[in-house]
């Protein structure tokens, strides 16, 4: 069975532009949860989405925006990009509501310029 | 805040060592507590998890001790190995919770020689 699928792999934004990453559970998962990781650090909870709502927000500003599809999967959005905001972002999916046995997919790496 | 408090930052054993990392808590609703490993490149991946109503388990080379009291767990990796070598997280969540987040240490990133 597939685990979870990040798309793009890499990519590279300027400075005030928008980004849309995408990820797709493991078959069967209805929660999927995006998290933050700065080089260096422990990934940051960003959003997670459970049955097609949102069941919880990190602390993260307006800019960045997720939702989820009838299939279960899901689409991260970030305005207005930062030089912060490079990093890479994880998708994470699970079969329940809370946060046990969650798996991570490899990541999307975003770099703004 | 940094709610779950990871150490050392790096760690350096020879092969067949037993590595042994820390994590401490603050929040005491927190009720799940899993280690994750992550290779360069990659995403992390769930190594062994621990509910507080147990001290230990055991799962192959992994071991997790939980001290409640103390609000405090830890991973130990016996005969560790060369392909060992990658960054460790802890984190840890409160499962009766209405939000499935997980809160993560910062990393420890081993090394283990041949």
């Amino acid at each position: 069975d597939a685990g979870v699928t990040q798309s793009p792999t890499h990519l590279i934004k300027t400075r005030g532009q928008h980004v849309t990453l995408r990820c797709s559970p493991i078959s069967g998962h209805k929660s999927v949860s995006w998290y933050q990781q700065v080089l260096g650090q422990g990934p940051q909870f960003i959003f997670q989405y459970y049955e097609k709502e949102e069941r919880g927000r990190g602390n993260f500003p307006d800019r960045f925006s997720a939702r989820q599809f009838p299939n279960y999967s899901s689409e991260l959005n970030v305005n207005a990009l930062l030089l912060g905001d490079s990093a890479l972002y994880l998708c994470a999916s699970s079969n329940h509501r809370g946060a046990n046995t969650i798996y991570f997919g490899e990541g999307s790496w975003l770099t703004v310029v | 805040q940094q709610q779950v408090k990871q150490s050392p930052q790096s760690l350096i054993v020879q092969k067949g060592g037993i590595p042994i990392i820390n994590c401490a808590y603050e929040n005491t609703a927190f009720d799940y507590f899993p280690w994750y490993q992550q290779f360069p490149g990659k995403g992390p991946a769930l190594l062994i998890a621990i509910r507080p109503d147990v001290s230990e388990k055991k799962e192959g080379r992994f071991t997790i001790s939980f001290n409640k009291s103390a609000k405090q767990f830890s991973l130990h990796i016996m005969d560790s190995q060369p392909g060992d070598s990658a960054t460790y997280f802890c984190a840890a969540s409160s499962y009766g919770g209405s939000q499935g987040n997980l809160i993560f240490g910062k990393g420890t990133k081993l090394s283990v020689k041949p």
